[in-house]
């Protein structure tokens, strides 16, 4: 079974207020990533956040993790129209040979101009 | 960041034939590169793992004889869809792993469409 869960599936925002996405998993993680996707392109790596770590950010960007409840929250601020894509939470069970990303099935987030 | 190059990034071929994907880093040595399959408004879907200069790993339930996956370097990963049937269409997606950090950058992915 897939291991990450987005909520919601799809949000839709005005410019200029805040995204906030989560991310639900079942196992434990090495790290977790957030993925952007624009339609019909590849993914951009937005930000990986460890198992150790509660809190990362990047720009307008904040990534939270509660590993205690197996959860992460991608926060967007001052949303843009180009904010509009699709962003997935991906997790990692653990380092070494065994490495690889499982993904969640995706937010859709529509900002309207 | 990282950048992950994928050729061709669409493609049209005729059911029964071949076609090979090549995915390179083009900044960084990658020695574990992994390929992804994605349908229309669907998550990805992991396909297999590429470990340079040994066998790939493949996920359950994908056939490792359809989809040959070959990663001849540090930089080169391909992957061939042999014997493509229309079910075989889809957005196929590579991505290669920072060995030191674990993130992982993704190729702009490639159209496969089997007429």
């Amino acid at each position: 079974s897939q291991q990450g869960e987005e909520d919601p599936q799809a949000l839709s925002i005005q410019e200029g207020e805040n995204a906030t996405m989560n991310c639900s998993y079942k196992t434990s993680i090495n790290n977790l990533q957030w993925y952007r996707q624009n339609s019909g392109r590849g993914l951009v790596h937005l930000i990986l956040i460890r198992s150790n770590e509660r809190e990362k950010h990047s720009g307008r960007l904040r990534v939270t993790l509660d590993t205690s409840k197996k959860s992460s929250s991608l926060l967007i601020t001052a949303s843009r129209a180009a904010d509009t894509a699709s962003y997935f939470c991906a997790t990692a069970r653990s380092g070494g040979s065994n490495y690889k990303l499982t993904f969640g099935k995706g937010t859709l987030l529509t900002v309207n101009p | 960041g990282a950048v992950v190059s994928q050729h061709p990034s669409w493609v049209i071929c005729k059911s029964g034939t071949s076609v090979k994907i090549e995915c390179r880093s083009l900044d960084f040595q990658a020695t574990t590169m992994f390929w992804y399959r994605q349908f229309p408004k669907q998550s990805l879907m992991l396909m297999a793992t590429s470990n340079e200069g040994s066998k790939a790993t493949y996920e359950q339930g994908v056939e490792k004889d359809k989809f040959l996956i070959n990663h001849a370097s540090l930089t080169l990963s391909t992957l061939t869809v042999t014997s493509a049937h229309p079910e075989d269409s889809s957005f196929y997606i590579c991505s290669a792993r920072v060995t030191q950090t674990y993130e992982q950058y993704f190729g702009p992915g490639t159209r496969l469409t089997v007429t």
